[in-house]
């Protein structure tokens, strides 16, 4: 397998400051991660596909200003959720491509429980 | 019609069952499925990983995809009560981006 961190695992905030969220690739170097967010009792929700040395793509209703990404390094990505409102309240997930000999699947991190009072 | 349609459940079996969970999908095009095991308030883990039509073993795990019906299975013998969590199958999103939609997921719950 391979091993994705994110940090912080949980995090309280007031309603309008800003929140990042850090995801790393511990063992292999992914171009490619993507970010999710997950409701309680639903399924995961593409939120934006985050490139290596690129602007990040964002699936249809996301704000792109307001979810920002940063795909700093092979191993890194950031998602900084600005001005956050309650309503943005979630778990938030990210995985890490990794591309080898046969194999092309996705490695998700531990998520990150955002609670906006 | 969604892309992936997996029955939610809840699943609930003894102990020792075998389990049989189920996804479709509707794209003819999809070549990759994958299984993922998400526990509660955790990341999905990849269990399963396939390629085209066939089966696939991997200890107690079987993942199996069947295109021309365009199902695929996953079936999980001598089931353990570890094994309670949500099950969710996924593909990826398309050819090049390699992001997954996700079925709804089942959860399962075996009974010690």
């Amino acid at each position: 397998g391979a091993v994705v961190s994110q940090h912080p695992s949980r995090v309280i905030c007031k309603s309008g400051t800003s929140v990042k969220i850090e995801c790393r690739s511990l063992d292999f170097q992914a171009t490619t991660m993507f970010w999710y967010r997950q409701f309680p009792k639903q399924s995961l929700m593409l939120m934006a596909t985050s490139n290596e040395g690129s602007k990040a793509t964002y699936e249809q209703g996301v704000e792109k200003d307001k979810f920002l990404i940063n795909h700093a390094s092979l191993t890194l990505s950031t998602l900084t959720v600005t001005s956050a409102h309650p309503e943005d309240s979630s778990f938030y997930i990210c995985s890490a491509r990794k591309v080898g000999m046969g194999t092309d699947t996705q490695y998700f991190g531990p998520g990150t429980r955002l609670t906006v009072l | 019609q969604k892309e992936v349609e997996q029955d939610p459940g809840p699943l609930s079996v003894p102990e020792g069952a075998i389990v049989s969970l189920n996804c479709t999908y509707s794209n003819s095009a999809f070549q990759y499925f994958m299984w993922y095991r998400q526990y509660s308030r955790k990341g999905p883990e990849l269990l399963m990983y396939t390629y085209s039509s066939g089966n696939k073993e991997d200890g107690r795990f079987t993942a199996q995809v069947d295109k021309s019906s365009k199902y695929i299975s996953l079936f999980i013998r001598d089931s353990q009560p570890s094994d309670s969590a949500t099950y969710l199958c996924a593909i990826p999103y398309y050819t090049g981006r390699r992001a997954l939609t996700f079925g709804s997921g089942t959860r399962l719950q075996v009974q010690p």
